[in-house]
């Protein structure tokens, strides 16, 4: 089946400090990946999706790029703010039939920043 | 534009009684919502795949009759929770697949947490 495993956390960093959370993935035909942030006490939101090898998914400053030949689609940021303070979650989302299709979750990285 | 809400965002219920929780696709019309259920510091687990007019598609180990999901329009879905006990206390999530933008991007609803005592 389909699974993804990302880095456990919590990651703790000062404010500019650059970011790293590796995020591995398992998955049969050409999944879709996706990185989705959780505030404290909110929803999940989407951050940024690549939909294809080689793309590069961008948005707020973070971005990943979808590497098929390591399986991985690594989320990074050069400069993180308190703001960022957040769970991050790394998801695929394949066909479970037909024009189906579920999102898959790793268990989420809790980023810290401090001033 | 695509928001998703839920309704109400926290519960308290005594055990035995059953919660409705409401999904809304606020400014878009959403043929298939997803159920998902996350515990703390645990990845987001889909219950079940709920389309607009037919039956909801439940996962492996899920109980459809306990719970119990409807999808009577293209902009709600709701999740009932029949004959809670303490162990339904979770953090139920919704979202909406919004079809024009791309068939698989998901829209997630802010949650609802269920404490059941």
């Amino acid at each position: 089946g389909n699974s993804v495993t990302q880095m456990e956390g919590p990651v703790t960093l000062s404010e500019e400090a650059f970011l790293t959370i590796n995020c591995t993935y398992t998955a049969t035909g050409y999944p879709s990946l996706f990185w989705y942030v959780q505030y404290p006490g909110e929803g999940l939101q989407l951050l940024l999706k690549a939909t294809k090898a080689d793309d590069k998914g961008s948005n707020k400053g973070f971005e990943a790029t979808y590497r098929k030949e390591t399986t991985s689609f690594h989320l990074e940021k050069g400069s993180v703010q308190v703001s960022d303070s957040a769970v991050y979650f790394c998801a695929l989302s394949a066909s479970s039939g037909g024009s189906n299709y579920k999102l898959t979750f790793g268990k989420g990285t809790l980023l810290t920043v401090n001033p | 534009g695509a928001v998703v809400s839920q309704h109400p965002s926290r519960v308290i219920c005594k055990s035995g009684t059953s919660v409705k929780i409401e999904c809304r696709s606020l400014d878009f019309q959403a043929t298939t919502m997803f159920w998902y259920r996350q515990f703390p510091k645990q990845s987001l687990m889909l219950m079940a795949t709920s389309n607009e007019g037919s039956k909801a598609t439940y996962e492996q180990g899920v109980e459809k009759d306990k719970f119990l999901i409807n999808h009577a329009s293209l902009t709600l879905s709701t999740l009932t929770v029949t004959s809670a006990h303490p162990e339904d206390s979770s953090f139920y999530i919704c979202s909406a697949r919004l079809t024009g933008e791309g068939w698989e991007t998901q829209y997630f609803g802010p949650g609802t947490r269920l404490l059941v005592l």
